[in-house]
């Protein structure tokens, strides 16, 4: 399958700061790359979902001025984490997929944690 | 929206038995259903997904079923071995937009 990179894997940073979180498809081109994220013992929650060259699309609750995503290339996404706070430690999972492709792949994922 | 239903939540069974977990579905619209296996810590991986023009999918010890007309998918795994234990994840989507994922159900083989 293609390969996802994200990058940190590992970020603890203070309140108040903020985190950004890189997803790149290394193998191919993903039209459209999706945030997930995860806590404990719990199913993957999507964020948002973008498109190369236009705004994401977030999913209800999801505040799009504190998860501010970027999808300016075909290989690379990022979601920044704007003043973060500790509720906003979690597990953040990317995704990547590709025009009629059913597939998904995932990147490795990030674990913000926010003291 | 689609809405992901998964049972068990938690799942023993003995090494070399078999194992069986099912998800529902709510939208009929969806005609992809992968399966993820995810390790602690580690990111979703694919051990098989199923299309809806197919009843049945099989990959050496792990098999999916699909019932578009009750709208539920199972996953089966046989000969079950102590690697085999992991969080599993169903998922449904429409044709390559998004997943909507059930609540995953915990696996433990026991040697």
């Amino acid at each position: 399958g293609a390969v996802v990179s994200q990058h940190p894997s590992r970020v603890i940073c203070k309140s108040g700061t903020s985190v950004k979180i890189e997803c790149r498809s290394l193998d191919f081109q993903a039209t459209t790359m999706f945030w997930y994220r995860q806590f404990p013992k719990k199913s993957l929650m999507l964020m948002a979902t973008s498109n190369e060259g236009s705004k994401a699309t977030y999913e209800q609750g999801v505040e799009k001025d504190k998860f501010l995503i970027n999808h300016a290339s075909l290989t690379l996404s990022t979601l920044t984490v704007t003043s973060a706070h500790p509720e906003d430690s979690s597990f953040y999972i990317c995704s990547a997929g590709g025009g009629t492709t059913y597939e998904q792949y995932f990147g490795p994922g990030t674990r913000l944690t926010v003291t | 929206g689609e809405n992901v239903e998964q049972h068990p939540s938690t799942l023993s069974v003995q090494e070399g038995d078999s194992a069986v977990i099912k998800c529902t579905y709510s939208d009929s619209a969806s005609n992809y259903f992968p399966w993820y296996k995810q390790e602690l810590g580690k990111r979703p991986q694919l051990i098989i997904d199923i299309r809806s023009n197919v009843g049945e999918k099989k990959d050496q010890r792990i098999a999916v079923t699909l019932n578009k007309t009750a709208k539920h998918f199972s996953l089966h795994i046989t000969e079950t071995q102590p690697e085999d234990s992991a969080v599993y994840f169903c998922a449904a989507s429409n044709a390559g937009n998004m997943l909507t994922f059930g609540g995953g159900t915990r696996l433990m083989v026991k040697p």
